[in-house]
C-alpha cells in the first residue's frame, strides 16, 4: 500500500478539466509544500509536470495546474488532449524518516 | 540536456545481488543534485529507494537499507545500485533519476532514465 492515496482512474473528454487527488498526512502533504507530479506514458519515463505543489518546470504546459488544501493535494489538467493519456503519480517529502514517498498512481483515460 | 540510461541484468535468482548502473550523459554528475534509485513495482506506486552525492555521501530508505547499496564513480559520470539477498519482492521496473533538493532534501525528481525490468526468478 502506498504512502499517498490516488483514485485508481479517472476520465474524460477532450476538451474538458479533470483533477487528480493526492491525499496524505500532516508528517508529509500537509507539512510541507514539498509536492510534485510526474506524468508516464506507457514504456516512457516518468515526467516531471509539477514541483514545489503549483509550479511548473519550463516547457510544462500551463493546461496542468497543482494546489494543495490541507493534506490533499490536486493536479488539475484543463483543456484535455488524447496525449495527456497517462498514468499520473504525486510524491511529497516526509518527516516519517526524512525522505519521498509516492503515490499508487492514477490511470487517466481520455475519452 | 542530461539524460540516464539505466543498465543490468534483466534476470537474477533469489539470494542473490542486483546490480544495475545509471550513465549520466549531457552533463555533470559532480553538481549539486542527488542521483537517485526508484523501482515502480508491478501494479503498485513508485518506491525511492535511496541517492548519493558525488562526494559518495548516500541516504537509503529505511525500509531497503539493509540490503542496499549505492555508489558513484565520478569519472564514468555513472552510479550504481545493488540490491543485496533479493526475492520475489524485489521485481519491479527500477529508474535512475537526477534529486533536486531544497533545505536540505530531495524533494523533487527531473530528468528520469528510461527504466529497467529486473525480474527475480529461478
Amino acid at each position: 500500500q502506498s504512502a499517498l492515496t490516488q483514485p485508481a482512474s479517472v476520465s474524460g473528454s477532450p476538451g474538458q478539466s479533470i483533477t487528480i487527488s493526492c491525499t496524505g498526512t500532516s508528517s508529509d502533504v500537509g507539512g510541507y509544500n514539498f509536492v510534485s507530479w510526474y506524468q508516464q506514458h506507457a514504456g516512457k519515463a516518468p515526467k516531471l509536470m509539477i514541483y514545489d505543489v503549483s509550479h511548473r518546470p519550463s516547457g510544462v504546459s500551463n493546461r496542468f495546474s497543482g494546489s494543495k488544501s490541507g493534506n490533499t493535494a490536486s493536479l488539475t489538467i484543463s483543456g484535455l488532449q488524447a496525449e495527456d493519456e497517462a498514468d499520473y503519480y504525486c510524491s511529497s517529502y516526509t518527516s516519517t524518516n526524512s525522505h519521498v514517498v509516492f503515490g499508487g498512481g492514477t490511470k487517466l483515460t481520455v475519452l | 540536456q542530461v539524460q540516464l540510461q539505466e543498465s543490468g541484468p534483466g534476470l537474477v535468482k533469489p539470494s542473490q545481488t542486483l546490480s544495475l548502473t545509471c550513465t549520466v550523459s549531457g552533463g555533470s554528475i559532480d553538481t549539486g543534485f542527488q542521483w537517485s534509485w526508484i523501482r515502480h513495482h508491478p501494479g503498485k506506486g513508485l518506491e525511492w529507494i535511496g541517492h548519493i552525492y558525488y562526494t559518495g555521501s548516500t541516504y537509503y530508505n529505511p525500509s531497503l537499507k539493509s540490503r542496499v547499496t549505492i555508489s558513484v564513480d565520478t569519472s564514468k559520470n555513472q552510479f550504481f545500485l545493488e540490491v543485496s539477498s533479493v526475492t520475489a519482492a524485489d521485481t519491479a521496473v527500477y529508474f535512475c533519476a537526477r534529486g533536486s533538493m531544497v533545505q536540505g532534501v530531495v524533494v523533487w525528481f527531473d530528468p528520469w532514465g528510461q527504466g529497467t525490468l529486473v525480474t527475480v526468478s529461478s
